[in-house]
């Protein structure tokens, strides 16, 4: 079975500030991996995925997560951190080989804090 | 374009109860998925409706069910409700067409159970 590991639960940074957010996952075929973000008090907003194709995926207010099969890793990074940036984050895997599209397996979230 | 909507946004039931969440999906989407949120266990999937049909499901039990309307339209059955059955519960339309398909999600239900 697919599983996502995200590493920390919370991280801090400063605004302005590398943004990194690692996730890591199994898979035993080629996977399909997303990372969400969600405010609080609301549902999942698609950051970006991985499909095929470009290793580098970039996605919405500035983010974007590079797909490293050798380490099996799909960190999230953004340049400089904003105080809007403040959430938690998930990064899921799709099991669409098999099973239908809708089965996405979430890793436990990371809380990013932005400090002014 | 109308986003995903869920009611009620919020429930209060006691143990035993049981209660009906309703997901309506993007117009034109044919998939709705169904997914717990809890603070221990995360993000989980409970199943998936594709044209009124059970595609998938997660590892939930029985009291746990659903069903799609042909309208798209899907809700989700909790009975016998117990305590550890608070949660937010989170929807998801996308075509279902394609698995790189982007689900979009609600704003969820959050159902605290008494």
């Amino acid at each position: 079975a697919q599983s996502v590991t995200q590493l920390g639960s919370h991280v801090s940074v400063s605004e302005g500030a590398l943004v990194l957010l690692r996730c890591n996952y199994s898979s035993s075929v080629p996977p399909y991996l997303f990372w969400y973000v969600q405010y609080p008090n609301q549902g999942l907003q698609l950051l970006l995925k991985y499909t095929t194709g470009a290793t580098l995926v970039k996605g919405i207010n500035g983010f974007e997560a590079e797909f490293k099969k050798s380490e099996t890793s799909f960190h999230l990074t953004k340049p400089s951190a904003h105080m809007s940036d403040a959430a938690e984050y998930f990064c899921a895997v799709s099991e669409g080989h098999g099973g239908s599209q809708g089965n996405l397996i979430f890793g436990k979230g990371t809380k990013l804090s932005v400090k002014p | 374009k109308a986003g995903v909507t869920q009611t009620p946004r919020y429930l209060i039931k006691t143990r035993g109860q049981q209660v009906t969440l309703s997901c309506s999906p993007i117009s034109g989407h044919r998939s709705v998925s169904w997914y717990q949120q809890t603070p221990g266990q995360g993000l989980q999937f409970l199943f998936e409706y594709f044209s009124e049909t059970q595609r998938n499901k997660g590892n939930f039990p029985g009291r746990f069910s659903g069903r799609q309307f042909s309208n798209s339209r899907s809700e989700m059955n909790v009975s016998t409700l117990e305590l550890g059955d608070s949660a937010l519960y989170l929807c998801a339309s996308s075509s279902g067409q394609l698995f790189t398909d982007t689900q979009y999600f609600g704003p969820g239900t959050r159902l605290t159970v008494l």
